[in-house]
């Protein structure tokens, strides 16, 4: 069972275009952690978000934690084929719980 | 610049045979991972250390053991290959105590067996 649902599963994207996607759960979580997977490598730390309604930036991406900390959003801004990868979030609360992740294709 | 260094990137076995994953990192980290990456199923935790000659079992240790005896080194042993271990391994580490640090991760070890 997926404590963290990831969704969209699959996007393919045009370069230029923006994009959102999501990490949800029914549990609420002490922080939250973005890793972004290219093909043949391991995951790398993004960001880590900690309060409620934090969002942060880093370059085109925002990253934004539920209010309640159960859910967060990663949003793309003028996507890139750099920005091609699979995108994972992990909860952290007790444990660390990973999410199945979004696997991002853009197209140049 | 920090390094999870994952002794194989692919390897093939036959069901039966031993299998030895070894992760080294040079960042002295306390804490090791390794966990299993599935598509659909995501990073799923196989067995933890937080110390040396210390494990802890995660979510999917059956079929697993490991083995720390020293700080930057952990081994991932499958004592008996099935196909249903056929798996991309990832192995991390994290400098802080419990759950809150950033995790750095090897390439991964892509594991088949036939």
């Amino acid at each position: 069972t997926q404590l963290l649902e990831q969704s969209p599963q699959f996007l393919s994207i045009q370069e230029g275009e923006n994009l959102t996607v999501y990490c949800n759960s029914s549990s609420v979580f002490s922080s939250l952690q973005w890793y972004r997977q290219e093909p043949g490598e391991g995951p790398v730390l993004l960001v880590t978000v900690v309060t409620g309604g934090e969002v942060k930036k880093l370059k085109r991406l925002t990253f934004q934690f539920g209010d309640a900390r159960k859910d967060s959003s990663l949003h793309i801004t003028a996507a890139q084929p750099g920005d091609t990868g699979l995108y994972l979030c992990a909860g952290v609360g007790n444990d660390m719980r990973f999410g199945a992740g979004t696997r991002l294709t853009v197209k140049p | 610049d920090v390094k999870v260094t994952q002794s194989s990137r692919y390897l093939v076995k036959r069901t039966g045979e031993k299998v030895f994953l070894e992760c080294v990192q040079d960042m002295d980290h306390e804490n090791m991972f390794w966990y299993r990456q599935d598509p659909g199923l995501g990073l799923r935790l196989i067995y933890f250390s937080y110390d040396v000659k210390m494990k802890e079992k995660g979510d999917i240790p059956e079929g697993y053991s490991v083995s720390r005896e020293k700080k930057e080194r952990f081994s991932l042993i499958l004592e008996s290959a099935s196909t249903n271990q056929t798996s991309m391994y990832l192995c991390a580490s994290s400098y802080w105590a419990g759950w809150t640090g950033e995790l750095f991760f090897g390439e991964g070890s892509r594991l088949t067996v036939l």
